[in-house]
């Protein structure tokens, strides 16, 4: 079974600060996401990353994929209140369904 | 249509009725999930379609929760003799293939049983 651990669970930060949220895991994946949920919407895909060390870039939002492709992470610079929301990693291993992770709640306080 | 579909978007019933909900995937897409979010909470796994495959069912929590594709397109998601801890936002999803992992999400049934 493989699992992803998110963390923190719940971060709430003033407009402007910086964070970062993990996500992490003991299983190999061959591909991971990121994804976005607002309130009374389906999570939306922010990224993938593939590649062991892959860092990509989306505006003020970065994402890192481990060397061993068992972890990850987000970094918001300068965040806005409208980067609150729930964050998921998700990831993949071949033909298997997709797992996702336990979830990070971001609130971001104008 | 352009995105996953699904309906309805609200359903209330009383316990032990029984709900049938319904997701339109992208068409194309071989790749179709089921989760459940309980409020502000991250997904629970129920159910996973793979093209012709047979489902992997590990997710579904109990023997009234069942799920069907019909023609490897929709996908209907049966819950009988509905709990009240059954109330949760379904949520389906697909993927172009196993191979491609990004996940395309509905806006999600708001089920609430009373």
């Amino acid at each position: 079974t493989q699992l992803l651990e998110q963390s923190p669970q719940f971060l709430s930060i003033q407009e402007g600060e910086n964070l970062t949220v993990y996500c992490n895991s003991s299983s190999v994946f061959s591909s991971l996401q990121w994804y976005r949920q607002e309130p009374g919407e389906g999570p939306v895909l922010l990224v993938t990353v593939v590649t062991g060390g892959e860092v990509k870039k989306l505006k003020r939002l970065t994402f890192q994929f481990g060397d061993a492709r068992k972890d990850s992470s987000l970094h918001i610079t300068a965040a806005q209140p409208g980067d609150t929301g729930l964050y998921l990693c998700a990831g993949s291993a071949g033909p298997q369904k997709v797992t996702f992770g336990t979830g990070t709640k971001l609130q971001v306080i104008p | 249509g352009a995105g996953v579909s699904q309906s309805p978007s609200n359903k209330v019933t009383e316990k032990g009725k029984d709900v049938e909900l319904r997701c339109d995937p992208i068409s194309g897409h071989t790749a179709l999930y089921w989760y459940r979010q309980s409020l502000g909470q991250g997904l629970e796994f129920l159910i996973y379609f793979q093209g012709n495959s047979a489902p992997d069912k590990s997710g579904l929590p109990s023997d009234r929760f069942s799920a069907e594709r019909t023609g490897g397109s929709v996908s209907t998601l049966t819950i009988q003799r509905t709990q009240q801890e059954d109330s949760a936002v379904y949520l389906c999803a697909s993927s172009l293939y196993w191979g491609r992992t990004e996940a395309f999400f509905g806006q999600g049934t708001r089920l609430t049983v009373v």
